[in-house]
């Protein structure tokens, strides 16, 4: 099974902040890699696909960049709503696994 | 517009079997290329991806609970069903389905809303 860690566990941002939160893989996926966000008590959605290639619909603030094991998920500028929760999903092999997920907090 | 909604009990006793429905709408799975996946999430926990089923009738299943799932489709319906048997309280988590779209792809969007299970005698 391919392994994903997410760092950091949790973060306390101001808004207008540029964040940053970083996934590892056990093993190189290229760039089969997705990233979600959660707010409290809701689903999961979908941000970014294939590492860099934002969904339909979100902000232009977030951006995906890395390829192999090392992924990265920036917030150009941080904004209210982006107070949530972020996995990191590997999408190259079964069975497929999130990250342990990243909580963005009010500073 | 895509919609996706789980539907199944809340309250599940110790070695019950759990069954969810998933009612999509929106899309068919008899469309090629198109998948629908189950997930959990336990209260204050990452998300784990249980199960995802194809239009070809392709499924696949997460290693460690392979034993205990069973995934079917009612194209008819537009329903995806889910089954785990002999249920613990560490199951009890919110069991979200969700659609894969693209083939080849394996992330998933939309996601229905979710419901919670919760396993307690």
């Amino acid at each position: 099974d391919v392994q994903m860690t997410q760092s950091p566990s949790s973060l306390s941002a101001s808004v207008g902040d540029r964040v940053t939160i970083t996934c590892r893989a056990s093993q190189g996926i290229g760039t089969s890699l997705a990233w979600y966000q959660q707010k409290p008590e809701k689903a999961p959605k979908s941000l970014i696909y294939d590492a860099s290639t934002l969904q339909s619909g979100v902000p232009s603030r977030f951006s995906g960049s890395g390829s192999g094991t090392d992924f990265t998920l920036t917030i150009s500028s941080l904004q209210p709503e982006d107070f949530a929760s972020y996995y990191c999903q590997q999408c190259a092999s079964f069975p497929l696994t999130f990250g342990g997920g990243t909580r963005v907090e009010i500073k | 517009q895509i919609t996706l909604k789980e539907s199944g009990p809340t309250l599940v006793r110790p070695t019950q079997t759990l069954t969810l429905t998933c009612t999509f709408s929106g899309f068919s799975l008899r469309t090629t290329g198109m998948g629908v996946g189950w997930f959990r999430q336990p209260p204050g926990k990452a998300l784990e991806w249980l199960a995802v089923i194809y239009w070809d009738d392709d499924k696949r299943y997460s290693p460690s609970l392979k034993s205990r799932l069973t995934i079917t489709k009612d194209t008819s319906k537009n329903q995806v069903v889910l089954t785990m048997t002999n249920m613990d309280p560490v199951d009890t988590a919110t069991y979200y389905c969700a659609q894969r779209r693209i083939r080849g792809k394996h992330w998933f969007d939309p996601w229905g809303q979710g419901t919670l299970v919760t396993v307690s005698s």
